[in-house]
């Protein structure tokens, strides 16, 4: 799978929509990208997924480069509990079982 | 609540002890998945069963470690003789096919003294 590349920590006002980059510069026509977030002493929560269209759904939008090599998950109006570490994550779509999930982008709500 | 769920939630253990987990998956889930978790790492992969076959283990499962899932619902992970080095959160999920979208429990938490 290919490797992503993720700033360590953001930070975002209450409120304001956070924007949570992601590089993946290797990534492969069959691979798809998929976030999931970690809020402290919980287990990961899946979020989005998406191979080359944008996507939303009721928790955050997917928004993935025209060559795919980056891409951004939009918390559209962040709340104190979207605290948490967001994890990038690329994955073919058959035959892996594995989640590579690195170490993720540590993002403060601030009130 | 119907999601994925782990016995203990935390256990303290001196070391050369054997430990055992439980997860209990969501209930048609054919797939189960056990990671785990160091502090300030992403969870990462031990294991995982589609029905009751385990099917992959990785490299950082050693001979100490066991998994099974012996009716296909529930599975168990467990540690002999375990390690100063084993202490960590142990993470269990589970999905409906082959697929990247994967419920997690809430995780048992691993201290070896």
């Amino acid at each position: 799978d290919a490797k992503t590349t993720q700033p360590t920590s953001m930070d975002c006002a209450e409120g304001r929509a956070a924007n949570l980059p992601c590089n993946h510069s290797t990534i492969s026509g069959n691979e798809y990208v998929y976030w999931y977030r970690q809020i402290h002493s919980q287990g990961p929560q899946y979020i989005i997924h998406g191979l080359k269209n944008n996507e939303t759904n009721e928790m955050a939008s997917l928004i993935i480069t025209e060559d795919r090599k980056s891409s951004t998950l939009i918390l559209p109006h962040a709340t104190l509990r979207d605290t948490a570490v967001y994890y990038c994550i690329v994955r073919v779509a058959t035959g892996a079982n594995n989640l590579f999930f690195g170490t993720g982008t540590r993002l403060t709500v601030i009130p | 609540d119907t999601g994925v769920s782990q016995d203990p939630r935390h256990k303290i253990t001196k070391r050369g002890q054997n430990v055992t987990f439980r997860c209990d998956p969501i209930s048609e889930h054919n797939r189960l998945y056990w990671y785990r978790q160091t502090l300030g790492q992403g969870p990462e992969f031990l294991t995982y069963f589609q029905n009751e076959a385990q099917l992959e283990k990785s490299r950082l499962l050693s001979d100490r470690f066991s998994a099974e899932r012996p009716k296909g619902s529930f599975s168990t992970l467990e540690i002999q003789r375990t390690e100063q080095g084993d202490s960590a959160m142990y993470l269990c999920a589970s999905s409906l096919g082959e697929t990247g979208t994967r419920f997690f429990g809430p995780g048992t938490r691993l201290t070896v003294l």
